[in-house]
Order: C-alpha cells, then sequence, then structure tokens
C-alpha cells in the first residue's frame, strides 16, 4: 500500500499559468520535503514542513511556494512556471527531524510545461 | 555543509556478477548514510541504510560498509539480476544537519 501518494502523476500546465501539486501521506510523520528532480540528477530540496513550521532552501525560487493545511497533506504550489521549471516533484516525509531518519518517497509528479 | 561524490557514474556487470559502488563524504559529523534505487520514472526506494555506529550492514544480496576514519561507505550486490538495473543515489547526513545530501547516482545496467 501506498504510503506517501502524490496527485496527479503526470501534470502538464501552461508557461506562466500556476499549477499545484498535492501529497498525501499514511504515515502519520511530522516532517513532509518537496523535492525537484531533473533527467539524470539527484533530488533537489526545495523546502520541508516540520509540524506546521515551513523551512524554505536558500536556493528555492520564490516562484516555488507550499502549504500545509494538516499532518496528511502538503502542497506544491508554482506561481508562474517556466520552461526550466519542468521535471520530477517528489514528496518525502519522515518521522521527525534530524539526520538520522529515513525518508520514504512518493511516487512524483512529472510536470510538463508548454 | 555536506559534500558527496559517487562513483561510477555508470556500471555495467553481467547477470550474476558482484557490482559496487563508492562514495565519499566530507562533513566528519555525518552520521546517517542512506542507499536509494530509482528505476526509470519511480520513486526513490529506500534499500538500505546504516548509521555511524556500525561497520557493515547486510539484508540479503546487498551490504553496505562504512569507513567513518576515511569518510567513505560503499554498496555491494551480489549475484545481481536484471531487475536490479536502475539508478543508485548514496546520501548523508546527520548531526544538526537534517538534510539528506545526495550523490549524483550511479547508472546500474545488469545485462542478462
Amino acid at each position: 500500500d501506498a504510503m506517501v501518494i502524490q496527485n496527479p502523476r503526470y501534470q502538464v500546465t501552461q508557461f506562466g499559468k500556476p499549477v499545484t501539486l498535492s501529497c498525501s501521506q499514511t504515515l502519520n510523520h511530522n516532517v513532509m520535503y518537496w523535492y525537484q528532480q531533473k533527467s539524470s540528477q539527484a533530488p533537489k530540496l526545495l523546502f520541508h514542513y516540520y509540524d506546521k513550521d515551513f523551512n524554505n532552501e536558500a536556493d528555492t525560487p520564490d516562484n516555488f511556494q507550499s502549504r500545509r493545511p494538516n499532518t496528511s497533506f502538503c502542497f506544491l504550489d508554482i506561481r508562474s512556471p517556466g520552461l526550466g521549471d519542468a521535471a520530477m516533484y517528489l514528496c518525502a516525509t519522515s518521522r521527525e527531524m534530524g539526520g538520522r531518519q529515513p525518508q520514504h518517497f512518493g511516487d512524483g509528479t512529472r510536470l510538463s510545461i508548454l | 555543509g555536506e559534500n558527496v561524490e559517487q562513483h561510477p557514474s555508470t556500471l555495467s556487470v553481467q547477470e550474476g556478477d558482484s557490482a559496487v559502488i563508492k562514495c565519499t563524504y566530507s562533513d566528519s559529523a555525518s552520521n546517517y548514510f542512506p542507499w536509494y534505487k530509482q528505476e526509470l520514472g519511480k520513486r526513490p526506494q529506500l534499500i538500505i541504510d546504516i548509521r555511524s555506529n556500525v561497520g557493515e550492514k547486510k539484508d540479503q544480496r546487498i551490504a553496505v560498509t562504512l569507513n567513518k576514519t576515511a569518510k567513505h561507505f560503499s554498496l555491494h550486490i551480489t549475484e545481481t539480476q536484471p531487475e536490479d538495473s536502475a539508478v543508485y543515489f548514496c546520501a548523508a547526513s546527520g548531526g544538526s544537519n537534517y538534510k539528506l545530501t545526495f550523490g549524483k547516482g550511479t547508472l546500474l545496467t545488469v545485462n542478462p
């Protein structure tokens, strides 16, 4: 059974048209992460939530925002997608903060920009 | 910050042979080292991890070794099968660093 669920699996949007990706988890983990992964590259952390506390990576563009309305759900909002934002977006969770906590990934949403 | 180097970037082996992927890290405070397997178009899947109080860990055909002094860790896959073909990522984190720092990945191809 999938424990970190991302919807949709594939998303197509137009250049500059806002898009929202969603993630839900059944693990009741405190931490949720959003990663961007481009072809043949490692996942790149965009931001994470510890409970309701939001933490943005220093190099995450302002175009990317996130919401976590409750423990189970987290959203990634891209306000004005550019061609360079086409990528796989991965959601992950971990039980707690701290470097020794395993992260569990969802299947990802592949975003295409027309 | 932490820096993780991973080698080789591609590895091709014959079915039944062993495969070894090596990673080095820079931050001596790192104490958690997971390995992820990612098949094409799929999620990274945690296959094994090791913590710094352990030198070696094994799970069936997969083993990971850690040398804290040299700051390197390795993934060993024995009796490789075609379904082992994927991209493998090593990562490091620990201490006050909650983030996973990933290596650049190794594309493993197991030829039948």
